[in-house]
């Protein structure tokens, strides 16, 4: 099973309205990272928020973590039409050898209608 | 901007066949990564590389073998394709090695058929 998923699957709310995606986890993290993707394309990274931080902030974006209930949470505030894609959540951990191994959730597909 | 290119970017094979898809990186990263994106699943590991010949199993690693024999090349093959691999394939890189930094840098995705 996936080490993250994410919820909602999917979302559509108005330009202008903040969107808020949560990410549940299963196992102890390093750090825990935010990617977009664009349809047809590769994902690209929104931000990290490591294990001994609560909260970051880029922009926009605003995500906190919670390792006490392995949850995270990215919000969009004043989302744009061009915000509309799929949001992913990674989770990056070492293995038993002592590797980062980084695994991905399911998704959130985020509408903004303009 | 890390380099990553993937090869081929489309491939439409038969059941059966060996497919074996290229990850590139112009940069010495240590780390990469072989994903799979299938609706309703997001993306999910199937093998994972640190070093020149250095490898671990993902979570969907059954039908699939890697080799890393040089730093800026990694491959993954389908010793025999079924349908089920049907899939958009993507390769990362990991930007350090650090265990509290290192996003990940995407290539462009291989989409492969298996008729």
């Amino acid at each position: 099973s996936q080490q993250g998923e994410e919820d909602p699957q999917a979302l559509s709310i108005q330009e202008g309205e903040n969107a808020t995606m949560n990410c549940s986890y299963k196992t102890s993290i390093n750090n825990l990272q935010w990617y977009r993707q664009n349809s047809g394309r590769g994902l690209v990274h929104l931000i990290l928020i490591r294990s001994n931080e609560r909260e970051k902030h880029s922009g926009r974006l605003r995500v906190t973590l919670d390792t006490s209930k392995k949850s995270s949470s990215l919000l969009i505030t004043a989302s744009r039409a061009a915000d509309t894609a799929s949001y992913f959540c990674a989770t990056d951990a070492k293995n038993s050898g002592g590797y980062q191994k980084v695994t991905f959730g399911i998704g959130t597909k985020l509408q903004v209608i303009p | 901007d890390a380099g990553i290119t993937q090869s081929p970017r489309h491939k439409v094979t038969e059941t059966g066949t060996p497919v074996t898809l290229r990850c590139h990186q112009t940069e010495n990263h240590r780390y990469m990564y072989w994903y799979r994106q299938d609706p309703g699943h997001g993306l999910r590991l199937i093998h994972y590389s640190y070093g020149v010949k250095d490898t671990d199993k993902g979570e969907v690693s059954d039908g699939y073998s890697v080799s890393r024999s040089k730093t800026e090349d990694f491959l993954l093959t389908l010793e025999s394709a079924t349908s089920s691999q049907t899939s958009v394939y993507f390769c990362a890189i990991r930007t350090s090695d650090r265990a509290v930094a290192g996003e990940l840098f995407f290539g462009e995705g291989s989409r492969l058929t298996v008729l």
